[in-house]
């Protein structure tokens, strides 16, 4: 069965500082698809970004970057000099191949960026 | 481009009312998804359609909870008899077909039964 577990429920940082969210999976799929997709205040679900598992390259945007492991089953994101607008929960999901496109999110982690 | 837009964006009603949640997908998309958030399960799947045909409705809770795609326009959740712990906020998503394309969510319902 898949599983998502992002085991950190709360960081709080003060802002400028590195911050980096934890994301450990479990499938039996080979192909799979993996999301992370951030919760602001206002309640709304925002992608951020999509990996396949073929795809082990690290990714940066901006501010933003994300470290995919197979070998450990982790996909982290990491943001750089945090942001109070980076204030969120963020969530990390899973999504196996065969073609059901379903979606298995983790519990979330709340991020709190403090001036 | 429109984005899913659901209606309501709040809702509070009593004990034992019926509820309708709507939901208009993307345009084009094939897949459209519900789920609801609470804190106490997080983010869970209730059901998908594909081409409008309900293909996993395994994570509905029970009888009370059933939902409709008409068309490729316009989906509905609705919850009859409705009860205090079905108070959640309700999303609907919706993507294309394809390599696992992004979900894109609805800003949500906060539904409240009192």
């Amino acid at each position: 069965a898949q599983k998502v577990t992002q085991a950190q429920t709360e960081i709080s940082v003060v802002e400028k500082e590195d911050v980096t969210l934890d994301c450990v999976y479990e499938t039996r799929d080979t192909t799979y698809y993996l999301f992370w997709y951030k919760q602001p205040p206002s309640g709304e679900l925002v992608f951020l970004i999509r990996r396949n598992s073929f795809d082990e390259q690290n990714e940066i945007s901006g501010r933003y970057s994300w470290n995919f492991q197979k070998s450990t089953s982790s996909f982290n994101f990491t943001i750089t000099a945090s942001q109070v607008v980076d204030s969120a929960v963020y969530f990390c999901a899973l999504s196996e191949s065969q073609g059901a496109q379903k979606l298995v999110f983790g519990q979330g982690t709340r991020l709190t960026i403090n001036p | 481009d429109a984005g899913v837009i659901q209606s309501p964006r709040h809702e509070v009603t009593e004990m034992g009312q019926e509820v309708t949640l709507r939901c208009k997908p993307i345009s084009g998309h094939d897949y459209l998804f519900w789920y609801r958030q609470t804190m106490m399960r997080g983010l869970e799947l209730l059901i998908y359609f594909n081409n409008n045909v309900p293909i996993d409705d395994s994570g509905m809770p029970e009888d009370r909870f059933s939902a409709k795609m008409p068309n490729a326009s316009f989906s509905t959740l609705k919850i009859q008899p409705s009860e205090p712990r079905d108070s959640a906020v309700y999303f609907c998503a919706s993507t294309q077909e394809g390599s696992n394309q992004p979900q894109h969510f609805g800003d949500g319902t906060r539904l409240s039964i009192l």
